[in-house]
């Protein structure tokens, strides 16, 4: 078990320009969840998916994110056309749910900062 | 949503001190994770505890679930505590986490 993964661990782009940050969950777990840390702040809840299923997105995900989780495995979160306000540490986690509940523990990747200028 | 609200906002420890962080929900919960970010941002899980009390080393965690709150003890607290303390919580029913502010731990030699 080698724990959750993201790449890259830091990015800086321009404004307008698109990124995307990949996620690897620890393997097996049926749970991928997509947060955003602004500074000084806790993390948010951004996506969720269930297998490969995208369950819920929050508000907070406009309609130039979009996330994907082919397969049922890794995740990708994509940034179309970023702006200043895009920067952030963004944090995927993943949990291995049991059935009929939501009784499990998340974990969580090492995060990608992302940086526009 | 849940709030959460965390307290307090900031800790200053000399080395050898006990403390006691605090975590309020405004809900009913199903899942309570205390994490602890260190400096390059990686959250650290510290307990899975939605009810009860968990010990691990100098670090031990109390949920009351029916009274909405957990704490968080520090025990003879080192510099290499410090760091932010998040308390999360997952709403019954959902599985999405929800953050409080944090608390931010400095602990000096």
């Amino acid at each position: 078990d080698t724990g959750v993964s993201q790449n890259p661990r830091h990015k800086i782009t321009k404004r307008g320009q698109n990124v995307t940050f990949r996620c690897d969950p620890i393997s097996e777990h049926n749970r991928l969840y997509w947060y955003r840390q602004t500074l000084g702040q806790g993390p948010e809840f951004l996506t969720y998916f269930q297998n490969e299923a995208q369950l819920e997105k929050s508000r907070l995900l406009s309609d130039r994110f979009s996330a994907e989780r082919p397969k049922g495995s890794f995740s990708t979160l994509e940034i179309q056309r970023t702006e200043q306000g895009d920067s952030a540490m963004y944090l995927c986690a993943s949990s291995l749910s049991t059935s009929g509940g939501a009784l499990d523990t998340q974990y969580f990747g090492p995060g990608t900062r992302l940086t526009v200028l | 949503g849940i709030q959460v609200e965390q307290s307090p906002p900031d800790l200053i420890l000399q080395e050898g001190a006990n403390s006691t962080l605090r975590c309020n929900f405004s809900d009913s919960v199903n899942n309570l994770q205390w994490f602890h970010q260190n400096p390059w941002g990686q959250l650290i899980n510290l307990f899975y505890i939605p009810s009860g009390t968990k010990q691990n080393g100098r670090l031990s965690a109390t949920t009351v679930a029916t009274e909405r709150y957990s704490l968080l003890y520090i025990s003879s607290s080192q510099t290499t505590d410090s760091g932010v303390y998040f308390c999360a919580v997952v709403r019954s029913n959902d599985y999405k986490l929800s953050f409080g502010a944090g608390t931010t731990v400095t602990v000096r030699a």
